[in-house]
């Protein structure tokens, strides 16, 4: 069981608006920033969202964070067929002295 | 460019040994601290360690605590893991990755892993 909870998949059509929620406590994302990777089939994972909202350099703007709490989510606008990958949420943790991750929600575009 | 290159990985017994190294390149090694993550065949991503830029601090996940090290050599631009008493739930894809900071710091703690290696397949089995 990963510390901060995802949903393990989610589905959604080309051109739609998709949201990925990941939880923690307030040890985690609570007290600390969320950033987000995205890992494509067969692939290392990628940067995607650093800070809770910023994107690094080369990541479209249809990618948005947001966070509130204990709870964060990922927001991908105009979905699109290379959009299909596996998405993690990961943080500090002051309790645990580590870094936690999601466990992961696979994004499939049908 | 950043490069990360991960190597040591291969077939070990049960109760044996590895030690993992991942070369950088392109990179102020000596500024950011370093992170070792691995996938299990068909899992998640799982945290495992890291390392602060001057190898002053050292961080492990549960699972691994008591038979995992982790070390960096800053002359060579190189870190380490080593890997004892292995275990079947080893095995797994090893990425290393650089974070963004040299230690936790602040609001932002270690997690933003700026680059990443390919991975090492590291499996343990009779």
């Amino acid at each position: 069981q990963s510390v901060l909870t995802q949903p393990p998949s989610l589905s959604g059509t080309p051109g739609q608006r998709v949201t990925i929620s990941c939880s923690g406590t307030s040890s985690n994302i609570g007290s600390f920033t969320v950033n987000w990777y995205q890992q494509l089939p067969g692939k290392a994972p990628k940067l995607l969202m650093y800070g809770n909202n910023q994107r690094p350099s080369g990541v479209p703007d249809r990618f948005s964070g947001s966070k509130s709490g204990t709870s964060t989510s990922l927001a991908i606008n105009g979905l699109q067929s290379d959009d299909e990958a596996d998405y993690y949420c990961v943080a500090w943790d002051d309790s645990l002295n580590g870094v936690v991750f999601g466990g992961g929600t696979k994004l499939t575009v049908l | 460019e950043v490069q990360l290159l991960e190597s040591g990985g291969g077939l070990v017994q049960p109760g044996g040994s590895l030690r993992l190294s991942c070369a950088a390149s392109g990179t102020s090694f000596t500024s950011f601290a370093m992170t070792w993550v691995r996938q299990a065949p068909g899992k998640g991503l799982e945290w495992v360690s890291a390392i602060s830029a001057r190898g002053d601090d050292t961080y492990y996940a549960d699972s691994v605590k008591g038979r995992f090290t982790i070390s960096r050599d800053n002359f060579k631009n190189i870190v380490f893991l080593q890997m004892n008493s292995l275990r079947g739930d080893d095995t797994a894809v090893y990425y290393c990755a650089q974070d963004r900071f040299g230690r936790p710091t602040g609001r932002y703690g270690l997690g933003w892993f700026d680059h990443w290696g390919q991975g090492t397949l590291a499996t343990v089995s009779t």
